[in-house]
């Protein structure tokens, strides 16, 4: 069974500082990995993902990830947080012989001007 | 942009009755996806749906749940009789069959149980 891991419920960063949300995984196969976004009263969006080609990954809105196999991580960063950045961010694995996401609890991301 | 819509966004029903959630997946999409999300908790996979069939379920996804693609464009999911610990965030998802299977989510419909 595959399980994901977040640390920190809560980050409060500055505008302009570096964002970075920690995700670590457990799988028993090679998995691909996924990080989403929930603005408020909206649904989950796509940041990025990975499924075994390069390690690291660039996504949408200035957001990558890196692939590490011997820390079992996939962590989210950001060099530059802007105000539109404050959301809840979900870390998800799935195995690439199944269908299903396995979440994480999710890290809610505010920003200080 | 393509995208997976849901209604309602928010439902109240009481405990013991009927509910039938809807979705419209991705038009080209093959596969179909229910997760839910109870206050305070992680998003939890309920069952993936292809080819007119259930293709793996969890074990939340019992006997008082069902769904259905009653046609071309609707995915449903049902809870029969409903119960308050099934007050959640219901989210649909769909997806192609490429390789990642990279699933695209609506934007939810919340069941209040009462």
């Amino acid at each position: 069974a595959q399980s994901v891991t977040q640390l920190g419920s809560h980050v409060s960063v500055s505008e302009g500082a570096l964002v970075l949300l920690r995700c670590n995984y457990s799988s028993s196969v090679p998995p691909y990995l996924f990080w989403y976004v929930q603005y408020p009263n909206q649904g989950l969006q796509l940041l990025l993902k990975y499924t075994s080609a390069a390690t690291l990954v660039k996504g949408i809105n200035g957001f990558e990830a890196e692939f590490k196999k011997s820390e079992t991580s996939f962590h989210l960063t950001k060099p530059s947080a802007h105000m539109s950045d404050a959301a809840e961010y979900f870390c998800a694995v799935r195995r690439q012989d199944d269908y299903k996401l396995s979440f994480g609890a999710g890290t809610t991301v505010t920003v200080r001007a | 942009e393509p995208e997976v819509t849901q209604t309602p966004s928010h439902q109240v029903t009481q405990m013991g009755q009927e509910v039938i959630l809807r979705c419209v997946p991705i038009s080209n999409h093959l596969y179909f996806y229910w997760y839910r999300q109870i206050l305070g908790q992680k998003v939890e996979f309920l069952v993936s749906f292809y080819n007119n069939e259930i293709s793996e379920k969890s074990e939340i996804f019992d006997d008082q749940f069902s769904v259905e693609r009653p046609d071309g464009s609707n995915f449903t999911l049902k809870i029969r009789s409903t119960k308050l610990e099934d007050s959640a965030m219901y989210f649909c998802a769909s997806s192609n069959a490429d390789s990642s299977y990279e699933q695209y989510f609506g934007p939810g419909t919340r069941l209040t149980v009462t």
